[in-house]
């Protein structure tokens, strides 16, 4: 069975603080690992997905890499409108591959 | 270009009273889904389709029921609403992967709360 582990459950951090959220994984042949941005009221919104250990992807402030136990999205120099619930998601290759196992997200607030 | 439309945004219910969620996307999407979002918990799969007149279950199909008649439209029912079916539901689609990633597009969620 698949699982996902995102922490810290929640993060306060102020506008230009650099850090890190974790997101660790099990997987039965990996296809993929994505990383989905929710707003308050809204559906997620797709940011990355990431195939292979050592991977990386880039997008304005935002840094997402992958080994193969764990995926990190890096947010440098975050900014209010950054404030988010953010998702992690893998994708294995075992029965019913085309389902995806979210886990429960880490809430992000960037104070000014 | 719409993407994922789903209607009603908000609703009431019942226990016992039956509804239909709906679901459309513009993208001609073969692969469509339903989840259902609860706080605490991940988004966890409910039902999905990959294509007209093909469904299956996902992790937690008790109490719901979908067709898929058209590669447009997927429809959530449930039949005999409980509280425990309170909850944000989300459909989202996908091109159909064909081995690879199954890269979801998300509707806005309707929120159901049953008394």
């Amino acid at each position: 069975e698949d699982q996902v582990t995102q922490s810290p459950e929640a993060l306060r951090l102020q506008e230009g603080e650099s850090s890190s959220l974790n997101c660790s994984y099990t997987v039965s042949g990996l296809r993929g690992l994505f990383w989905y941005r929710q707003d308050p009221g809204k559906g997620p919104e797709f940011l990355f997905t990431l195939y292979s250990a050592g991977e990386e992807k880039e997008k304005e402030r935002l840094k997402a890499t992958l080994t193969k136990k764990e995926s990190f999205l890096h947010i440098t120099a975050p900014k209010p409108e950054d404030s988010a619930t953010y998702l992690c998601a893998v994708q294995g290759s075992g029965a019913g591959s085309y389902q995806l196992t979210f886990g429960k997200g880490t809430k992000l607030s960037v104070i000014p | 270009n719409a993407g994922v439309t789903q209607t009603p945004k908000f609703q009431v219910l019942k226990t016992g009273q039956s509804m239909t969620l709906q679901c459309a996307q513009d993208m001609n999407h073969e692969y469509m889904s339903w989840y259902r979002q609860d706080p605490g918990m991940g988004l966890r799969l409910i039902h999905y389709s990959v294509g007209a007149g093909i469904t299956d279950q996902g992790e937690v199909p008790n109490g719901y029921n979908v067709s898929r008649s058209t590669t447009e439209d997927f429809p959530l029912r449930l039949l005999s609403a409980a509280p425990s079916q309170t909850s944000v539901y989300f459909c989202a689609s996908s091109r159909m992967p064909g081995g690879g990633a199954n890269v979801l597009t998300f509707g806005a969620g309707s929120r159901l709360t049953v008394l």
